[in-house]
Formats: structure tokens, C-alpha cells, sequence
């Protein structure tokens, strides 16, 4: 079956530095990979979507690759605040299915 | 901006009893989905519905599990005999269509806690 990793439980940062989280799957590429941002006691919130066929994807102060290669997306945060500190879900989405498959989340932590 | 909203926020039951949790979705959305979390776990699909009729379900939705839209604002999940392994986040999501760039909105989750 599907498995994604995500490459740390957590991440510290220093504010205004930009943070790299990674997500790794194994198998056959998804038709899109999404990023959610999960609060805690709170639902995911969807971040960004980037398709099998793009290689980059911005938003704001949002990066996300797509390596279909490497089986990797890596998710980027630059200048850093501590309103981003969160739990950062990679999830993928099969051209054929409705569910999402996600991560088990990369929990960042942004220091003043 | 319009969201999802799901009651109540915390619901205990004892084991074998029945539990329905609710769920309003975004009111132009069609298609409706359950998600699951055990504590410290990965968030878990069960199940996607459309047009009156499940279109997906996972393994963990088995005939405990059913999922019902009401009437024209509700979506509820129900769980016939919960057990303790049923004890968990219940996320409820909606999106405008199935189209896969489609996003799913998410609700802030019921905690069941089953004794």
C-alpha cells in the first residue's frame, strides 16, 4: 500500500528563518500533492496543490516542489513567524479516488 | 468565509451504545467525507459520499459505519455499537465537486470518547 513519510516529527526554528519540511511517498505518483496546515483541536486546512506535472508551486510566503523522480515534495516557509508554528500535513490525492491520503505531519516550531 | 461545521465538539459514549455525529457542510459543496484521528495517529479516510450514494469507503468503514445526508444541510455519521478502539477525532469535509484540484474543507472534529 501507499506510505508517505514525512521526514521529522518536529522542527524548531528561528523566526525569520525559512523552514524546509519533506515528504517522501513510495509507489506510484499521486495526480496532486497538497499540503495542509493542522492546528491543534482543529481540522486540516488546505495550503497548496501542486499537479504531477508541475515542478513548483508558490503562495505568498508558501513554496512547494514536486519531484516525481525522487518521490518527494519538499514544502518551504520563508521569513518564518511564530503564527506558522503548526502541524504541517503532506497529502496525496490519486487521479481515480476521492480520499486523500495523508502524512503523519511535520510539527513546527517557530522561536522569537 | 463560509466553513464546515460539525456537533458536538466532544461526545461520550459508553461502549456498544449507538452514536450519530453531525456534520454541516459548505452549503454549495457536493461531496462529503469522514475522516478519522486516532490520537497521535495519521488523519484517516472512511468514507466519501455523493448524490445520496457512498462513492469511496476504506477498510476501517465497515457495517458499523453509515453515513447519511438527511436533508439538504446535514450529513451525519453513525456508528451502531462503538467500541473502544472507536475512540477518536471524527473530521467531517465537504468540497465543491470531485474534480481532484478541488480542496476539502474540513471541519474542526468531534472527540468521541467511548467507557
Amino acid at each position: 500500500s501507499q506510505k508517505i513519510e514525512q521526514n521529522s516529527e518536529a522542527l524548531n526554528i528561528q523566526e525569520g528563518k525559512t523552514a524546509t519540511l519533506t515528504c517522501n511517498y513510495t509507489n506510484y505518483s499521486p495526480a496532486y500533492l497538497q499540503w495542509y496546515r493542522q492546528d491543534p483541536g482543529r481540522g486540516p486546512v488546505f495550503l497548496l496543490l501542486i499537479r504531477e506535472n508541475e515542478k513548483e508551486k508558490r503562495k505568498e510566503r508558501l513554496k512547494v516542489t514536486f519531484d516525481t523522480t525522487l518521490k518527494q515534495s519538499l514544502f518551504h516557509i520563508t521569513a518564518s513567524q511564530p503564527a506558522d508554528s503548526a502541524t504541517y500535513l503532506c497529502a496525496l490525492r490519486y487521479s481515480s479516488a476521492s480520499k486523500i491520503i495523508f502524512g503523519s505531519g511535520t510539527r513546527l516550531s517557530i522561536r522569537p | 468565509e463560509p466553513e464546515v461545521t460539525q456537533t458536538p465538539s466532544h461526545q461520550v459514549t459508553q461502549m456498544g451504545q449507538e452514536v450519530i455525529l453531525r456534520c454541516v457542510p459548505i452549503s454549495n459543496h457536493l461531496y462529503f467525507y469522514w475522516y478519522r484521528q486516532i490520537l497521535g495517529q495519521k488523519v484517516e479516510f472512511l468514507v466519501s459520499f455523493y448524490n445520496n450514494e457512498i462513492s469511496e469507503k476504506s477498510e476501517i468503514f465497515d457495517d458499523q459505519f453509515s453515513v447519511e445526508r438527511p436533508d439538504g444541510s446535514n450529513f451525519t455519521l453513525k456508528i451502531r455499537s462503538t467500541k473502544l478502539e472507536d475512540s477518536a477525532m471524527y473530521f467531517c469535509a465537504s468540497s465543491l465537486d470531485r474534480g481532484q484540484e478541488q480542496p476539502q474543507h474540513f471541519g474542526d472534529g468531534t472527540r468521541l470518547s467511548i467507557l
